[in-house]
C-alpha cells in the first residue's frame, strides 16, 4: 500500500525567506505526485503536480525517485503563503489519492 | 453556484439519527469522490464512483452509505454513526481516469452527539 509522509506539521517563516515543505512517499511503482493547498476560509484546491513540471505562484516541487521525495519549495515566501499544504500521491492513474497529513504554512511580515 | 457544493454545511445528529449529505458537481466530471477530514489524520478516501458506479470503497463501515444517480449528483446516507465519526467530510470531482486534479466542495462539518 502506499504512504505520503509529511513529517513536520507547522512551518513558520518570515516573509522573503526560504521555504521548502517536505514530503515523502512511499510506493513500489512510479506514482504521479500532486501538492494540494488550503487557504484559510477557501477549499482544498490543486497546487502543482509533478507530471506539469509548471511552477504555480513560484512553487515548484521536484520528484526524487531515489529519496522517494516530493519537496516543495519557493525562494522567497509571501504573507499569502500562508496556508494548509498537503501532499498527496496517485499510484495507478486513477485519480485515486493518498494524502499526507498536512502542513501549515505560516509567513510572518 | 459553479463548482463542486455540498450540503448541508454543518450537521448535527444524534446516534440513532439517519440523514444524508448531499454533493453536487457543474464541472462535467464522470468521477465522484468522498473523503473523510478527522484531526490529526491525513484526509482518507472513503468512496469512489466513476460513470456512477462504485469502483472503490476503502473499507469503510456500512453505517455510511453513498448513493450515486447520475454522475452530478453524489450522496452520503448516514445511520447509527458514532461520536468518532465526526468529522469534516468532502465530496470531489474529477474526470476517472489519468493524474487529473481534482475539485474539491465546501465541505459539511458533522458531529455526532
Amino acid at each position: 500500500a502506499q504512504r505520503v509522509t509529511q513529517p513536520e506539521k507547522l512551518l513558520s517563516v518570515f516573509k522573503g525567506a526560504p521555504v521548502e515543505l517536505k514530503c515523502n512517499y512511499s510506493y513500489s511503482g512510479s506514482p504521479e505526485l500532486f501538492w494540494y493547498v488550503q487557504y484559510s476560509r477557501q477549499r482544498l484546491q490543486l497546487l502543482l503536480r509533478h507530471i506539469s513540471r509548471e511552477s504555480i505562484k513560484g512553487f515548484t516541487a521536484d520528484l526524487n525517485k531515489g529519496e522517494t521525495s516530493f519537496h516543495l519549495k519557493k525562494p522567497f515566501a509571501q504573507e499569502e503563503d500562508s496556508a494548509m499544504y498537503y501532499c498527496a500521491l496517485d499510484a495507478l492513474a486513477n485519480s485515486k489519492l493518498t494524502f499526507g497529513k498536512g502542513i501549515t504554512l505560516s509567513v510572518r511580515p | 453556484e459553479t463548482g463542486v457544493t455540498q450540503t448541508p454545511r454543518h450537521l448535527v445528529m444524534g446516534m440513532t439519527n439517519k440523514k444524508s449529505l448531499k454533493c453536487e458537481q457543474h464541472l462535467g466530471h464522470n468521477a465522484m469522490y468522498w473523503y473523510k477530514q478527522s484531526a490529526k489524520k491525513p484526509l482518507e478516501l472513503m468512496f469512489v464512483y466513476n460513470f456512477k458506479e462504485q469502483t472503490e470503497n476503502n473499507s469503510v463501515p456500512s453505517r455510511f452509505s453513498p448513493e450515486c444517480p447520475n454522475s452530478s449528483h453524489l450522496f452520503l446516507h448516514l445511520h447509527t454513526l458514532q461520536p468518532e465519526d465526526s468529522a469534516l467530510y468532502l465530496c470531489a470531482s474529477s474526470q476517472p481516469r489519468g493524474y487529473n486534479e481534482q475539485f474539491f466542495g465546501p465541505g459539511t462539518r458533522l458531529t455526532v452527539l
